[in-house]
Order: C-alpha cells, then sequence, then structure tokens
C-alpha cells in the first residue's frame, strides 16, 4: 500500500530564505512522485513530478525536489523565498496498479514573512 | 485554468438532504476522480472513472456515489447528508498516457446546516 507522510504542517520562513519541505512516502512499487501547490479558494496545481528518469526534479516557480530511494524521501526545496509562495504544499504519490490510484500526504502550509 | 470545470462553486443545504456535484474533465481526458477536502480529514481520495468504468476505490461512504457519462463528464452524488460531509469536494482528470499527473478543478464547497 502507498502512503506519504509530510513533516510539519507548517512551515514559517523569511522571504528571501531557503525553503524545505519535507515528504516521505512509501510504495510496493516504483512510484510516481508529485508536489502539487493549493492557493487560497483555488484547486490544486501541479509543481513538480519525478516520473523515474532525472532524481533532481525542476518545476515551477523556482522549486525543486530531490528523489532519494534509500531515505524514501522527496524533499521540495526553494533557495529564496518569495511572498507569492505562501500556499499549502501537498506530496503525492502514484503507482499504476489498477489505474493511476494517487495519495495524497496531509499537506504543509507554507507561510513567508516579510 | 486546468480545464477541468466543477459545478456549482457552492451549495448550502440540510441535513438528510441530497446533492448533486458535476465535473467536466479537460478535453481529451479519459479518466475522472474525485477527492474530498476537509480540515480533519485533509485530501482524501473517494472513486476513479476511466471511460465510463470505475476503475478504483477509496474512502467513499455508502451514501455517496459516482458516475461517468458517454460524453466523460461526472457527476458525484452525495445523499442523506450529515454535518461532517461538510467539505470541498475536488473533481481532477488525467490523461490516457500520462504519467498519473492529475489536473484539478476549483472544487465545489459544500456546507451543511
Amino acid at each position: 500500500a502507498q502512503s506519504v507522510t509530510q513533516l510539519g504542517s507548517h512551515v514559517s520562513v523569511s522571504e528571501g530564505a531557503l525553503v524545505l519541505l519535507r515528504c516521505n512516502y512509501s510504495s510496493s512499487v516504483p512510484p510516481y512522485l508529485f508536489w502539487y501547490v493549493q492557493y487560497p479558494n483555488q484547486g490544486l496545481q501541479l509543481l513538480l513530478k519525478y516520473t523515474s528518469a532525472a532524481t533532481l526534479v525542476k518545476g515551477i516557480n523556482g522549486f525543486e525536489a530531490e528523489f532519494k530511494k534509500s531515505e524514501t524521501s522527496f524533499h521540495l526545496t526553494k533557495p529564496s523565498a518569495h511572498m507569492s509562495d505562501a500556499a499549502e504544499y501537498f506530496c503525492a504519490v502514484t503507482s499504476n496498479t489498477g489505474g493511476f490510484k494517487t495519495i495524497f500526504g496531509a499537506g504543509t502550509r507554507l507561510f513567508v514573512k516579510a | 485554468d486546468s480545464g477541468v470545470t466543477q459545478t456549482p462553486k457552492h451549495l448550502i443545504t440540510a441535513t438528510g438532504q441530497r446533492v448533486t456535484l458535476r465535473c467536466s474533465p479537460r478535453s481529451g481526458d479519459l479518466s475522472v476522480y474525485w477527492y474530498q477536502q476537509s480540515l480533519d480529514q485533509g485530501l482524501q481520495f473517494l472513486i476513479q472513472y476511466y471511460n465510463g468504468e470505475e476503475r478504483a476505490k477509496g474512502n467513499i461512504l455508502e451514501r455517496f456515489s459516482a458516475q461517468q457519462f458517454p460524453d466523460l463528464h461526472s457527476e458525484l452524488n452525495l445523499s442523506s447528508l450529515e454535518l461532517g460531509d461538510s467539505a470541498l469536494y475536488f473533481c481532477a482528470s488525467s490523461g490516457s498516457f500520462g504519467t498519473g499527473e492529475l489536473f484539478f478543478g476549483e472544487g465545489s464547497r459544500l456546507t451543511v446546516l
């Protein structure tokens, strides 16, 4: 069975500081891994995805994530936070076992202080 | 704009009532997914349809049902509503040969009073 654990329901950083949002997964088959972002009153949108190509994945808005199989992790980073990055971020795992069933983590709300 | 359309955006109803939420997927997408988002449960997978057939089932209550029609739009029916059913209901779609990437609608916010 698949599962996703996001460490920290809330993360607060100063503008210009490093953003690090943690995600660990479990999957019985090679997974596809995703980070989605949700802005207030909106649906989720894809930030980036890992699909077994390069382990370092670059996404939109300067975000990137590194797939580490040995640590079963897929942490999201951004070198310099911007006020507009304030949102909720979801890590997700999908495996193609009878349909692409995607399981989401509980989410991490990112606050950016001026 | 993800290309996924959900209606209605907001819905207020009373306990015991029945509602229907509608979703039109992105053009060409055959898969439709329904998720429930609430403060205490997070984002919960309910059910997936692929080209009209149920493909995967998650934590969907027996009071809830869904279907996908020949034109690929989907409906989620919620009956005998309880206060705890108040939540945001998202529909998402994905392409047939994609890598599981989901495209989400803006959601239907259901309030049960």
